[in-house]
């Protein structure tokens, strides 16, 4: 079954960074991007980020650029994401999805809930 | 960047009614736009792929169309299971980014 599986939930302090992973099963791992959408709680989604496995090559939006660092180890299949200088509007459900059989992302994982508060 | 708007953000509608929801790009994305659906505490499911391609599953009510800047999502009968946010996506080019969707509710 193609699925991807996220770590669990995080409760983190402003200014506290957080790495969320993706691990990837099912599927060849380093033939697809790995794409992060974040959710503001009752807010729409956010396109983030995206990492190609097989190079480790990044994609960032703006606003994450120089705060944002996606890794991945291949020989576990899993992608990270680690968010630094986390602030409140950081605390969010982060997603990760995969463009597998089609353009779009048909494959996402449940969802981290990261949670920022002092 | 390429900003996407959707219209309207909020909709009531009825069982068996026919509706339509609008995204529009600030710049033309050919027809790489997505078309998702999202319930509560759910990743968002894909539901259109290349503005028009229904995902395998998805039931017939569902389609979409439009390229360069305007697309559309139509459910040509409602049913109670497609009250739901929706939201389409580009990907044209990077960064990739939604609309900021459109919460179908039950009138």
């Amino acid at each position: 079954q193609v699925q991807l599986v996220q770590s669990g939930a995080e409760v983190k302090k402003p200014g506290a960074s957080v790495k969320v992973s993706c691990r990837a099963s099912g599927y060849t791992f380093i033939g697809y991007d790995i794409h992060w959408v974040r959710q503001a709680p009752g807010q729409g989604l956010e396109w983030m980020a995206s990492i190609i496995p097989n190079t480790a090559g990044a994609k960032f939006a703006q606003k994450f650029q120089g705060r944002v660092t996606m890794t991945r180890d291949t020989s576990i299949s899993t992608a990270y994401m680690e968010l630094n200088n986390l602030g409140s509007d950081d605390t969010a459900v982060y997603y990760c999805a995969t463009p597998y059989q089609r353009d779009g992302f048909d494959i996402w994982g449940p969802g981290t809930l990261v949670t920022v508060s002092s | 960047d390429i900003q996407m708007t959707q219209s309207p953000s909020t909709l009531s509608a009825s069982v068996g009614d026919r509706v339509t929801i609008t995204c529009r790009a600030s710049q033309s994305v050919s027809t790489w736009l997505a078309w998702y659906q999202q319930k509560p505490g759910k990743p968002p499911k894909l539901l259109i792929y290349k503005a028009s391609t229904l995902e395998s599953g998805v039931p017939s009510r569902f389609s979409g169309s439009g390229s360069g800047t305007e697309f559309t999502l139509t459910i040509s009968s409602l049913q109670p299971d497609d009250f739901a946010t929706y939201y389409c996506q580009h990907y044209n080019s990077f960064p990739y980014s939604f609309g900021q969707g459109t919460k179908l509710e039950i009138k």
